[in-house]
């Protein structure tokens, strides 16, 4: 079957720094797309990889192991805003859909 | 312009009205898509159009009734809906089907009563 795992919520200190990780069981692998969801609000694009390594961008970082089936998205410098739930997608076979996990509820605390 | 419209964006009906979701993108985007997501859960993918053409039907049941009249609008036409069909739709758009990047609205959030 296709799987995809993350923890179901973390807690950090503003001004921190945050790993969430995401570990993938899917048939075929053709990238891995991190969210970031508000409550109420809709998904926004955080980052992509599809090769190995880490992509940085701002205060975010993503980076992706296809051997071991294993993502993180790294957050520094935490900001009160930075509180939401953090989605790892997969696209999987040929037919380009993603298959989401169940997300990770970050809460920042002061 | 890279935004994705959505309206209405509350809607309660009854399990016998019709109504209809509204999805709009500007961005010449050619793949649109509709997401059924429930509380603390993530998006599931209801229907894919590339080129106004229906490719993915993840079999939704018929009380769902998507429409692409063009290449920016996307529809979601409702009728006879369940109470379990209380959810945010989120509708989304990216330039192709291969293209990474889903750019989504901020959803409709529908109650059935």
């Amino acid at each position: 079957g296709q799987n995809i795992d993350q923890p179901t919520e973390m807690t950090a200190t503003e001004g921190a720094i945050v790993q969430i990780n995401c570990t993938y069981q899917t048939s075929g692998f053709n990238g891995l797309f991190w969210y970031q969801q508000h409550a109420g609000e809709a998904p926004t694009f955080l980052s992509y990889n599809v090769l190995d390594g880490l992509e940085e961008k701002g205060r975010f970082s993503s980076f992706l192991s296809r051997s071991k089936g294993y993502s993180y998205l790294l957050l520094k410098e935490l900001q009160m805003k930075d509180s939401a739930s953090y989605l790892c997608a997969v696209r999987g076979d040929s037919n380009y859909q993603l298959i989401w996990g169940a997300g990770t509820k970050l809460i920042i605390k002061p | 312009d890279t935004e994705v419209t959505q309206t209405p964006k509350h809607l309660v009906m009854g399990m016998t009205n019709k109504k209809s979701l509204k999805c709009e993108q500007h961005m010449g985007h050619r793949a649109m898509y509709w997401y059924k997501q429930k509380a603390k859960k993530p998006p599931e993918l209801m229907f894919v159009y590339s080129y106004e053409k229906l490719s993915i039907n993840e079999s939704v049941p018929s009380r769902f009734s998507p429409e692409c009249p063009n290449s920016s609008l996307l529809n979601l036409h409702l009728h006879a809906l369940q109470p379990e069909d209380s959810a945010l739709y989120l509708c989304a758009s990216s330039r192709d089907r291969s293209s990474y990047e889903q750019y989504f609205g901020p959803g409709t959030r529908l109650t059935v009563t």
